[in-house]
């Protein structure tokens, strides 16, 4: 059974970082493009990060890049997600997804991130 | 960036209605394009992928149509468990762009 689990949320300062993990399972990890999304409270679904299934194909939203840094472990099947210079307005459950022909088929059940003096 | 533009924000139905959710993209996307429900509490769910194809385990009465820049979700005979938040999502560019997302209530 294809499983994501995220983990390594919380509360965070402006101006501070946070690592998010993603444990995956039931499927080769190595053969699969991965992604992060997040949704603040109450509101919609904001795609921000893919990275391709080797890691040499990395793309961000414009809301993230130059602050966030999407990576993979294929050997030890994690996805991970740095997060620096965080704000207010980056307040947010975080999933994680793998992406197939189906779109993103598989989906964590996400990890809060509140940033917050 | 592709732009997703989905209307309407918010549906009212009944059990049995037909209903139908348009999500249009900023320039074409072929046929790139998901939907997916979200229930609250609880991750996105595929339901239609290449704007037509049904997921695996989603029920009939779900459907996709359109190519290029229009696309329509339809719900035939809405059931209760079919209550929930509608997404589009285009994925032919480098990024990956969802719509705002459509609220099916019960009237």
């Amino acid at each position: 059974e294809v499983e994501l689990v995220e983990s390594g949320g919380g509360l965070a300062q402006p101006g501070g970082s946070l690592r998010l993990s993603c444990a995956a399972s039931g499927f080769p990890f190595s053969g699969y493009e991965m992604h992060w999304v997040r949704q603040a409270p109450g509101k919609g679904l904001e795609w921000i990060s893919y990275i391709n299934a080797r890691g040499t194909d990395i793309k961000y939203a414009d809301s993230v890049k130059g602050r966030f840094a999407i990576s993979r472990d294929n050997a030890k099947s994690f996805l991970f997600l740095q997060m620096n210079s965080l704000r207010g307005d980056d307040t947010a459950l975080y999933y994680c997804a793998r992406e197939s022909f189906h779109g993103l088929d598989y989906w964590g059940q996400g990890i809060l991130v509140t940033v917050s003096s | 960036d592709i732009q997703m533009t989905q209307s309407p924000s918010t549906l009212s139905a009944s059990v049995g209605d037909r209903v139908t959710i348009t999500c249009r993209a900023s320039q074409s996307i072929s046929t790139w394009l998901a939907w997916y429900q979200q229930k609250p509490g609880k991750a996105p769910k595929v339901v239609i992928y290449e704007a037509s194809s049904l997921e695996n385990g989603v029920p009939s009465r779900f459907s996709g149509s359109g190519s290029g820049t229009e696309f329509t979700l339809t719900i035939n005979s809405l059931q209760p468990d079919d209550f929930a938040t509608y997404y589009c999502q285009q994925y032919n560019s480098d990024s990956w762009t969802f719509g705002q997302g459509t609220k099916v209530e019960i009237k």
